[in-house]
C-alpha cells in the first residue's frame, strides 16, 4: 500500500463547477502538505502548502487538512478550462527537508 | 523570471548504455532535487544536494550517481541503463534555509527513453 493515496480520475466537470480533490495518507509523521498542478509534459507547479489542520485559502483555491483523519483536500471554485491538468498532493516529514512523497495524481478536465 | 533549466529535454539510449542529465537551478538556489516519474506514475524522489553535499537519498538505484558542482548545477549519471529506467526525470531547486516549506520549483523534465 502506498503511503499517499489519490484517486487517479479522470474527473470531468463543467466550467464554473466546484472541484474537490482528495488524498489520504498512512504516515501520521507527515507534517507538511502541498498541492501541485502538472500540465502535460511540464514539471509540477506548487499551488498551495500548509502544515496545520484546517483550511487555507488562496484565490479560487482552498486547501484543507484533517490530520486526525489523515485526509487532505483541495477545492477549486469557479473552475476554468485552464484548470485542466493533473493535480498531485505531496507530503513531507519535518526532518526530511523538502523530500516529498507524492500521491499518484488526479487528472482534472474542465469542459467549457 | 528564470526557472530551473534541464538538459537534454529528450534522450534516447539503448540498454546498457549510459546517460547524463543536467540541471541548472534557479539563480541563488542552493538545493537541488532529482525526481523520477515513470509513465502514469507519481514522481519518486531520488536524491538531493544542499551546498554541493548530498542531503537526502531516496529510491535511487546503485547504477545512478549524482553530484552538485560549485556553480550549483547538478548532473545525474545513469549507467547500465535498463528498459525500466525510461521515465521523465525532474530536477527541482529551492533556497535551503533550514525551514521546510515545500517550495520546490521544478524544471520541465528530461524524458529518457531506453530501447
Amino acid at each position: 500500500q502506498k503511503e499517499v493515496e489519490q484517486d487517479p480520475g479522470p474527473l470531468s466537470v463543467p466550467e464554473g463547477a466546484i472541484v474537490s480533490l482528495n488524498c489520504t495518507y498512512s504516515n501520521s509523521a507527515f507534517q507538511y502538505f502541498m498541492w501541485y498542478r502538472q500540465y502535460s509534459r511540464k514539471g509540477p507547479e506548487l499551488l498551495m502548502y500548509t502544515y496545520s489542520s484546517g483550511n487555507k485559502e488562496d484565490g479560487r483555491f482552498t486547501a484543507q487538512v484533517d490530520k486526525s483523519s489523515k485526509y487532505i483536500s483541495l477545492f477549486i471554485r469557479d473552475s476554468q478550462p485552464s484548470d485542466s491538468a493533473t493535480y498531485l498532493c505531496a507530503m513531507s516529514l519535518w526532518e526530511a527537508g523538502n523530500m516529498l512523497t507524492f500521491g499518484g495524481g488526479t487528472r482534472l478536465m474542465v469542459k467549457p | 523570471a528564470a526557472g530551473v533549466i534541464q538538459s537534454p529535454r529528450h534522450l534516447i539510449k539503448e540498454k546498457r548504455e549510459t546517460a547524463t542529465l543536467k540541471c541548472y537551478p534557479i539563480p541563488r538556489h542552493d538545493t537541488v532535487y532529482w525526481y523520477q516519474q515513470g509513465p502514469g506514475q507519481d514522481p519518486q524522489f531520488l536524491i538531493s544536494f544542499y551546498e554541493k553535499m548530498q542531503s537526502d537519498k531516496g529510491s535511487i538505484p546503485d547504477r545512478f550517481s549524482a553530484q552538485q558542482f560549485s556553480d550549483y548545477h547538478s548532473e545525474l549519471n545513469m549507467s547500465s541503463l535498463e528498459l525500466g529506467d525510461s521515465a521523465l526525470y525532474f530536477c527541482a531547486s529551492s533556497l535551503g534555509t533550514g525551514t521546510n516549506t515545500g517550495e520546490l520549483f521544478f524544471g520541465e523534465g528530461s524524458r529518457l527513453t531506453v530501447l
